[in-house]
C-alpha cells in the first residue's frame, strides 16, 4: 500500500525565516509526486516533481525529489503571514491509482 | 468555467439522518474523485469515478456510503444513517485522464454530524 510521512506535522516561525517540509514516501511504481498548500479549503496546486535532483520554483517556494531515497522538501524564504497554510504532499503510482496525499505540515507564521 | 464546484458548503444533521453532497467538475474533466480530510489528517480517498463509471471504490467507503456520477457531469455522495464519525470535509476534485497535476479540487462540503 502506498504510503506518504510528512514531518514536521506543525511548524511556528517568524516572518522572514526560510522553512523545510519534509516528505517520504512508499510507492510501488512511482510516477510523480505533489505538492499542495490548502488554506481553509481546497488544497491548490504547487508543484509536481517526477525526475530527481531537478528543483522546482516558483517565487519563494521550491521544492526537489530525491528517487534514490524516497523523499522530497518543500524550501520557503522569506516567509510572510499569508504563506501560513496546511502544506501536504502526496504522490502518484503508475496506472490508474489516485493520489494517495500524507496528513501536511502546518505552518504557522507569525509577525 | 468556475472550477470545481461542491453544494451545500457546510452541512448539519442529527445522526442517523441520511446526507447527499453534490460536486460540479470542470466541464472537460472526464475524471471525478472523492476524499474526506477529518482534522490533522491529509485527504483520504473515498472513489473515483471516469465518465460515468465508477472505477475504485476505498475501503473506507462503507455500505452506508454511495456515490454516483449518472451522465458523467455532476456527481453525488450519499450517507446513509449518518454517524458521529462521519463528521469531515468532502472534498471532490476532477482531472482530464488520470494526469496527476491536473486535479483541480472543490472546496468541500463541511459535515457536523450531531
Amino acid at each position: 500500500e502506498d504510503k506518504v510521512v510528512q514531518s514536521p506535522l506543525s511548524l511556528v516561525v517568524h516572518e522572514g525565516d526560510t522553512v523545510t517540509l519534509n516528505c517520504s514516501y512508499e510507492v510501488t511504481n512511482f510516477r510523480s509526486l505533489l505538492w499542495y498548500k490548502q488554506e481553509k479549503k481546497a488544497p491548490t496546486f504547487l508543484f509536481m516533481l517526477t525526475s530527481s535532483g531537478i528543483e522546482k520554483k516558483s517565487g519563494r517556494l521550491s521544492s526537489i525529489l530525491d528517487k534514490k531515497e524516497l523523499f522530497s522538501i518543500l524550501n520557503i524564504t522569506a516567509t510572510q503571514t499569508g504563506d501560513s497554510a496546511i502544506y501536504l504532499c502526496a504522490v502518484h503510482d503508475s496506472g490508474n491509482t489516485p493520489l494517495v496525499f500524507g496528513k501536511g505540515t502546518r505552518l504557522s507564521v507569525i509577525a | 468555467d468556475t472550477g470545481v464546484s461542491q453544494n451545500p458548503r457546510h452541512k448539519i444533521t442529527k445522526r442517523g439522518q441520511n446526507v447527499t453532497f453534490r460536486c460540479d467538475p470542470i466541464s472537460e474533466h472526464n475524471r471525478l474523485y472523492w476524499y474526506r480530510q477529518t482534522l490533522g489528517q491529509g485527504p483520504e480517498f473515498l472513489t473515483y469515478f471516469q465518465n460515468e463509471a465508477q472505477l475504485e471504490k476505498s475501503r473506507l467507503l462503507s455500505d452506508r456510503f454511495s456515490a454516483e456520477r449518472p451522465k458523467g457531469s455532476f456527481s453525488t455522495l450519499e450517507i446513509q444513517r449518518t454517524e458521529q464519525g462521519d463528521s469531515a470535509m468532502y472534498l471532490c476534485a476532477s482531472s482530464l485522464g488520470s494526469s496527476a497535476g491536473g486535479y483541480t479540487f472543490g472546496s468541500g462540503t463541511r459535515l457536523t454530524v450531531v
